[in-house]
């Protein structure tokens, strides 16, 4: 299956400050999946994103899916303790290839 | 989105034992499950496609008489892992697809500790 490259593959920070994470495709992909796994648990359903060049937002999130399709990312502005964790991106209709995961740790 | 459930979220057990995990859909008729394993600090790889009244699909390098994987009804998948030895301890975690979408949602995982 198509393979996603995701960097970095850790991210500290300060709390408030912001954060980015980025996956990287050779080839054009049909959609991309966001998930964030939090510490010892398991990854949940961020969101989707099919279009080109779509930018989604939830809140203090910011999801991008570049105009080729071959690239997205993942922003968050202003971080807070609670989005400690690993976010993965993911490609793929019914099986899932995930990206190796940026895991985001956070100093109060 | 579906409510997906795992049983037993720990298992810890000798080698050559063998290992069944359950995977339920609480609230979707899943005709599809995946199963993935997981090590720590690494993503999650796909180990097999679970369909329900058939064979399950595994994916390259994944042994089908080690894992086997049972799909017996919409609403249960089972993975077994046979003559378990230390290096198949790893967080077992499965999924469902939600009808048409493409989004999945998984389990609570099973974490295996074979000593």
């Amino acid at each position: 299956g198509q393979q996603v490259m995701q960097i970095p593959q850790y991210q500290h920070v300060q709390e408030g400050e912001d954060f980015t994470t980025y996956c990287n495709s050779s080839t054009t992909l049909s959609n991309i999946q966001w998930y964030k796994q939090r510490p010892g648990g398991h990854p949940v359903f961020l969101i989707q994103l099919v279009k080109s060049g779509e930018v989604k937002k939830q809140k203090r999130l910011t999801f991008q899916f570049g105009e080729a399709k071959k690239n997205s990312s993942l922003h968050i502005t202003a971080t807070q303790t609670t989005d400690v964790g690993t976010y993965f991106c993911a490609q793929g209709a019914q099986k899932l290839v995930f990206g190796q995961g940026t895991r985001l740790t956070i100093n109060p | 989105g579906a409510v997906v459930s795992q049983h037993p979220s720990w298992v810890i057990c000798k080698s050559g034992t063998s290992v069944k995990i359950e995977c339920r859909s609480l609230d979707f008729q899943a005709t599809t499950m995946f199963w993935y394993r997981q090590f720590p600090k690494q993503s999650l790889m796909l180990m097999a496609t679970s369909n329900e009244g058939s064979k399950a699909t595994y994916e390259q390098g994944v042994e089908k008489d080690k894992f086997l994987i049972n799909h017996a009804s919409l609403t249960l998948s089972t993975l077994t892992v046979t003559s378990a030895h230390p290096e198949d301890s790893s967080f077992y975690i499965c999924s469902v697809s939600s009808g048409s979408k493409e989004t999945q949602y998984f389990g609570p995982g099973t974490r295996l500790l074979v000593l």
